[in-house]
């Protein structure tokens, strides 16, 4: 069974601008989490889709949203972006996001952002 | 509001020897503690996870324990080998995909 997927690997942008990042769950996950890790903040919650429905929020600005398809595929959009945006950006997907060691969430490879 | 307290952030162990990495937490609502571990260049992998109604909990090397009515949890690693050297996250779960990490721990195992 295949893991789950980021693209792109890398992303270079400039301040201002803004970016989509896209996450492949694994097939037959349903939850698809978003995570931002920096050196200082380490790993943090941004948001959690189930069923094209955003059921869970961290607490990032406005700037930051996502979205979930039919086939569970989500991406994420950050607008505006900022020199603080520099990040690895991970998708983690579960079965039904129940965060229980029955649902473990798997975690992609990251797409690495920096913001020049 | 960091929910999740670990130590310590760096950790040097000989070939053979005992890890030992701390977490406390402080919401009591979390109801699931998975460590994960990193490699550089991957994304974070499922180690061993706990529910609170259990003390202790062991796979191979690794064991989990865990004290609830101090609201802290341990990992410890058996046998440290060179390949274990990674970067460790305690977590906290509750429902709806949200997991609250630690800071994290940058284990290296010497030869």
């Amino acid at each position: 069974k295949a893991g789950v997927t980021q693209t792109p690997r890398y992303l270079i942008k400039t301040r201002g601008q803004q970016v989509t990042l896209s996450c492949s769950p694994i097939s037959g996950h349903r939850s698809v989490s978003w995570y931002q890790q920096t050196p200082g903040q380490g790993l943090q919650f941004l948001f959690e889709y189930f069923s094209e429905t955003q059921r869970n929020k961290g607490n990032f600005p406005g700037r930051f949203s996502g979205r979930q398809f039919s086939n569970s595929r989500s991406e994420m959009n950050v607008s505006t972006l900022e020199l603080g945006d520099s990040a690895l950006y991970l998708c983690a997907s579960s079965l039904i996001g129940l965060a229980e060691s029955t649902d473990t969430q798997y975690f992609g490879p990251g797409t690495r952002l920096t913001v020049l | 509001q960091q929910q999740v307290k670990q130590s310590p952030q760096s950790l040097i162990v000989q070939k053979g020897g005992i890890s030992i990495i701390n977490c406390a937490y402080e919401n009591t609502a979390f109801d699931y503690f998975p460590w994960y571990q990193q490699f550089p260049g991957k994304g974070p992998a499922l180690l061993i996870a706990i529910r609170p109604d259990v003390s202790e909990k062991k796979e191979g090397r690794f064991t989990i324990s865990f004290n609830k009515s101090a609201k802290q949890f341990s990992l410890h690693i058996m046998d440290s080998q060179p390949g274990d050297s990674a970067t460790y996250f305690c977590g906290g779960g509750t429902s709806y995909g949200k997991l609250t990490f630690g800071q994290g721990t940058i284990l290296t195992v010497h030869p």
